[in-house]
């Protein structure tokens, strides 16, 4: 079965702190992953994604995420975060043939303390 | 302004009632895919069209049906509402082809919340 784990719901960083994100998914197939970051009352906005190639991607807002396939992993990564990155952050595992769903993890929700 | 427009972006109705979200994909995605978002629940996967046809289902109540049309817009029909269906509904739409290997991508409108008193 398809699953997508995400083990922290929610983890607080101080700003300025560097920031990892944990995502672990379970799929019968080569993974297409996605991250997407949800502020209040907002909809999902891409953060990036993964689907061949070099195993570390850089996305938008200075975040990145590696691909770990010994791991089955594509944590979420920043140097040093910002008071505006507080929100909620989705990570998703999708096929690589097209025209199928997105599963996604339960989100982690991150706060920054100034 | 992500390309996929969900309509309306707030909705109160009451118990009973039923009522109708309207999703338009990106211009040149065939696929649309509806999920629900609530407190306890997460993002659930509801239902997918693909190009007019149902292609996939997800842990949709009966209560719930959707549609995609000519135009390739899409309709998610609720009803029979019930104060557990209050939650954030999405729409996305993606350009990828059934059995077609290729970087697409999904891209999420910015939801319909439905609040059911």
């Amino acid at each position: 079965a398809q699953s997508v784990t995400q083990p922290d719901i929610h983890i607080t960083v101080s700003e300025g702190a560097s920031l990892e994100l944990r995502c672990n998914y379970s799929y019968g197939a080569t993974p297409y992953l996605f991250w997407y970051v949800q502020s209040p009352g907002q909809g999902l906005q891409l953060l990036l994604k993964y689907f061949s190639g070099d195993t570390l991607v850089q996305g938008i807002k200075g975040f990145e995420a590696e691909f770990k396939r010994s791991q089955s992993s594509f944590n979420l990564r920043k140097p040093s975060v910002h008071w505006s990155d507080a929100a909620e952050y989705f990570c998703a595992v999708g096929p690589l043939q097209g025209a199928q769903k997105l599963v996604f993890g339960q989100g982690t929700r991150l706060t920054i303390n100034p | 302004d992500s390309g996929v427009t969900q309509t309306p972006k707030h909705l109160i109705t009451a118990t009973g009632q039923r009522v109708t979200l309207r999703c338009s994909p990106r211009s040149g995605d065939l696929s649309v895919y509806w999920y629900q978002q609530s407190l306890d629940q997460g993002l659930q996967f509801l239902i997918q069209y693909y190009n007019g046809e149902e292609r996939a289902k997800g842990n949709i109540l009966e209560r719930f049906s959707a549609q995609q049309f000519p135009d390739l817009h899409s309709e998610l029909n609720l009803s029979s509402l019930e104060l557990g269906d209050s939650a954030l509904y999405f729409c996305a739409s993606s350009v990828g082809r059934p059995g077609v290997v290729t970087n697409y991508g999904y891209t999420f409108g910015s939801g319909t919340r439905l609040t059911v008193v």
